[in-house]
């Protein structure tokens, strides 16, 4: 079957250092779809990347993730934190094309930013 | 930023009492996704429609919740008969064809008393 793993259900950070969040990911489908959704509290979740494309960096709002299909992993990262990046971050895995196309979320890790 | 209206943003229901959200999807989407978030913010599938038809749901969604998207209609999500541990955050997600990117609701917050 299909699922993400995400190994780090909370990263407390301070401002300035840099950001990684793991994930990693099992699927059946040859050509997978994998995202990053952040999600701030009383907001409704937001897509922050996404990326089908083997080893090819895609950045957004200073995060960038690259998908390495031999590894299974799909790792978020940010050179420099902010005190704004306080959020949940949830990693997901869909099958492109697949015409059910429910997304796969790993469990979420929670980012605090520190001053 | 996502155009996904989910309606009532919080419900409080009894156990045994029905619970009914709705959803309207960002226009010209014609997939739908429903996910409850639990309490330790993990994210489970419900059921997904495309357009009017139902493309897959889970086991429990299929015995205690009854869930249709009508056209000209907003979708809508029912749980039947609420329980404690229905309690969760129901969010609700369009998108344009199967296994794109998803747009999200802020979702409807059920508590069971």
């Amino acid at each position: 079957g299909d699922s993400v793993t995400q190994t780090e259900g909370l990263v407390t950070l301070t401002e300035g250092l840099p950001v990684m969040l793991n994930c990693t990911y099992q699927t059946i489908y040859s050509n997978p779809f994998l995202f990053w959704y952040v999600h701030y509290l009383n907001e409704s979740p937001r897509l922050l990347l996404k990326s089908s494309t083997d080893n090819k960096r895609t950045e957004h709002q200073g995060f960038h993730a690259t998908l390495h299909k031999s590894s299974s992993s799909f790792h978020l990262q940010k050179s420099s934190a902010q005190l704004s990046d306080s959020a949940l971050y949830y990693c997901a895995l869909s099958g492109r094309g697949s015409a059910l196309g429910r997304l796969h979320f790993g469990a979420g890790t929670q980012l605090i930013v520190i001053p | 930023n996502s155009k996904v209206i989910q309606t009532p943003r919080y419900l409080v229901k009894g156990q045994g009492q029905k619970a009914k959200m709705r959803c309207i999807p960002e226009k010209g989407h014609p997939v739908v996704f429903w996910y409850q978030q639990n309490k330790n913010n993990e994210f489970k599938f419900l059921i997904n429609f495309q357009n009017q038809e139902v493309l897959q749901q889970i086991d429990m969604t299929e015995k205690r919740f009854s869930a249709e998207c009508p056209s000209n209609s907003p979708c809508s999500l029912e749980i039947q008969s609420s329980e404690a541990g229905d309690s969760a955050l129901y969010l609700c997600a369009s998108s344009l064809a199967g296994g794109e990117e998803q747009y999200f609701g802020p979702g409807t917050r059920l508590t069971v008393l």
